[in-house]
């Protein structure tokens, strides 16, 4: 089993819809939880964090339920340049408090 | 401030020949990162420096990887002998310290021929 298995994608939406990108992560020792966003060609970059009370930050909303070991996304009123890799991470797992785990990533195309 | 930079940005090379990957983190961060994406696959962790010590290297695919970061300022990343499933994309990342997040430079795409 993957650490860290996002929804595979890809996601087309009109923009103004509102989309929902899903994680699990297999290590429950796990002990910070982010998504970051990665242009085509680009470095990724830090999106949000993602705390277990659940946290806003504009139109997009992560949460978080340690119990289920599961991550969520949420982005409302979709924007063309929301369009991008999706990556859920997961930072100490593995033995190692440092590195960050990566899903995949799940690829969001907003359509004009 | 400038970011995590990555040098060079693209590398073709034969397989058997010597590469070289320079990451010069952000000026003051101390814990400096390599990951590094093959195709298809996700990103993956390759190993942790902590000033010039290696914290961990735990993810290193085999000794055809060599990674130093004397003076604890840049670091590189050497393959040698290139294989062909060394191809992807290699990530450099630092942070101030290992509670702080890592910033990425935009990757070295490495294709061994």
């Amino acid at each position: 089993r993957k650490e860290v298995e996002q929804d595979p994608g890809p996601f087309n939406v009109p923009e103004g819809a509102t989309v929902a990108f899903n994680c699990t992560y297999s290590n429950s020792a796990s002990q910070s939880f982010f998504w970051y966003r990665q242009d085509c060609r680009k470095e990724p970059k830090l999106l949000m964090s993602v705390y277990s009370s659940g946290n806003e930050d504009g139109r997009f909303t992560a949460q978080l339920n340690r119990a289920s070991q599961y991550i969520s996304l949420l982005i409302r009123d979709s924007k063309l340049s929301d369009s991008a890799t999706y990556l859920c991470v997961v930072k100490g797992s593995g033995g190692s408090n440092y590195k960050l785990t990566f899903g995949k990533g799940t690829l969001l195309t907003v359509n004009p | 401030e400038a970011g995590v930079t990555q040098f060079p940005s693209h590398s073709v090379i034969e397989k058997g020949q010597t590469v070289t990957l320079r990451c010069d983190p952000i000026s003051g961060h101390d814990n400096l990162y390599w990951y590094r994406r093959v195709m298809g696959k996700e990103i993956k962790f390759l190993l942790h420096f902590v000033k010039e010590s290696k914290q961990d290297e735990s993810g290193m695919p085999n000794n055809r990887f060599l990674a130093e970061r004397t003076g604890g300022t840049y670091s590189t990343l050497k393959v040698q002998p290139a294989e062909l499933e060394d191809s992807g994309v290699y990530f450099c990342a630092s942070s101030l310290d290992g509670i702080q997040p890592q910033h990425f430079g935009d990757g070295t795409r490495l294709s061994i021929l």
